[in-house]
């Protein structure tokens, strides 16, 4: 079935730093890629998304590149914050469907 | 503001217990979603429905049924609780566009089986 597959499941920066986080997901019919932040005891939401007609969106410290060929979509964060601190979720999706299929998580960790 | 609301923060039941979770929304959104969030496993969908009385299975239905009497409430009944069955479930809701609108999600159900 549809999988999507999330690296790393845990990071941890110094304040400061860049963070990435890398997906990779197995349904060629994707695209739609959004991106889920859940903060500790609080809900998951979302912070970014890309579609499949571009290859890459920027808000402010957080981007989103998306490879079709490749099957690959990232998240980076620059200039980390305290903050910036929680699990992040990459999903893939498609039009017409109704199922969202979630990556793992990746629990990232920034060091003041 | 969309607000999803789930009735429980954290819920203790027994083994073979019939259980009720329940999600309300105040947007008028058609679409809402259970997930099971377990960790090293992400969120994984239990059941889906796109309008009052309808509802699909997800991926992991077994053991689950889901109940859409009213558009904003939207129900996950655990029929005989298990163990295995010890989770955090949450509910979702979207607008129109199926799995490619933006996910509103509820704060979640600490679930405890014992």
């Amino acid at each position: 079935g549809e999988n999507v597959e999330q690296h790393p499941s845990t990071l941890s920066v110094q304040e400061g730093d860049s963070a990435v986080i890398k997906c990779t997901y197995s349904d060629s019919a994707s695209n739609y890629f959004p991106w889920y932040k859940q903060e500790l005891g609080k809900r998951p939401q979302l912070i970014i998304d890309i579609r499949s007609n571009v290859g890459e969106k920027k808000d402010q410290r957080i981007a989103v590149t998306l490879n079709k060929t490749a099957k690959h979509f990232s998240l980076h964060i620059t200039e980390t914050q305290p903050e910036d601190s929680a699990v992040y979720f990459c999903a893939a999706s498609r039009t017409g469907g109704f199922k969202t299929i979630f990556g793992a998580g990746t629990r990232l960790f920034v060091k003041a | 503001d969309v607000k999803v609301t789930q009735s429980s923060r954290y819920l203790v039941k027994r083994t073979g217990e019939k259980v009720f979770l329940e999600c309300v929304q105040d947007m008028d959104h058609e679409n809402m979603f259970w997930y099971r969030q377990d960790p090293g496993l992400g969120l994984r969908l239990i059941y889906f429905s796109y309008d009052v009385k309808m509802k699909e299975k997800g991926d992991i239905p077994e053991g689950y049924s889901v109940s859409r009497e009213k558009k904003e409430r939207f129900s996950l009944i655990l029929e005989s609780a298990s163990t295995n069955q010890t989770s955090m479930y949450l509910c979702a809701s979207s607008p129109p566009g199926g799995a490619t609108a933006e996910a509103f999600f509820g704060q979640g159900t600490r679930l405890t089986v014992v």
